[in-house]
């Protein structure tokens, strides 16, 4: 069974604390995605990688930055959390081929005080 | 810039009926559009894939329809359950990325 696993379910941080987040695939896909999702503005992508060490900004990725070192890993980063970072985040993978679907963790929601 | 929309934002049916959900999208340059469903506080769960060249696809009670030319792709649910009150979202694959509408919150009456 095909699967995305990221790291918390959920997670309260500070303002200005440096946050991680982690996702993990098991699938051997080559692309790997970041989105946010909000109320009333749907899922917005943050960053997406094709590649180890490859990354390519998304529709919003003010405030963020991402790594993936390891085919199977990919980590969003927020580098100085605030208020406005508060959202669901979604991870996603799928294969380079553009005729395959994407599959999704089972997100993380993120609220920071 | 692709624009996804799914209309209605909110379906209620009483159990039993069929049902159809819309999405529509404004460029026709894709190669696939996915169906996910998502239940509160979840993430999303992938419900069927239409490539391009398809018109439909069928998975047990839902049959999605792809009418690309005009932007246009149905989710039909047969014999609707409880257990389908979720949000359904669509979204399209352009090149790497996928643009999601902001989704059907659906839910059915016993």
């Amino acid at each position: 069974d095909v699967k995305v696993t990221q790291s918390s379910r959920y997670l309260v941080k500070r303002t200005g604390e440096k946050v991680f987040l982690e996702c993990v695939q098991d699938m051997d896909h080559e692309n790997m995605f970041w989105y946010r999702q909000d109320p009333g503005l749907g899922l917005r992508l943050i960053y997406f990688s094709y590649d180890v060490k490859m990354k390519e900004k998304g529709d919003i990725p003010e405030g963020y930055s991402v790594s993936r070192e390891k085919k199977e890993r990919f980590s969003l980063i927020l580098e100085s959390a605030s208020t406005n970072q508060t959202s669901m985040y979604l991870c996603a993978s799928s294969r380079i081929d553009r005729d395959t679907e994407a599959f999704f963790g089972q997100g993380t929601r993120l609220t920071v005080v | 810039k692709q624009e996804v929309t799914q209309i209605p934002a909110a379906l209620s049916v009483p159990e039993g009926e069929n049902l159809v959900l819309n999405c529509s999208f404004t460029d026709s340059a894709i190669y696939n559009l996915q169906w996910f469903r998502q239940d509160p506080g979840k993430g999303l769960t992938s419900l069927l894939l239409i490539q391009s060249s398809q018109r439909e696809q069928t998975s047990g009670r839902l049959n999605a329809s792809l009418d690309k030319s005009s932007g246009r792709s149905t989710l039909y649910i047969a014999a609707s359950q409880p257990g389908d009150s979720a949000t359904y979202l669509c979204a399209v694959r352009g090149n790497e990325k996928l643009t999601f509408g902001t989704g059907t919150r659906l839910t059915i009456i016993p």
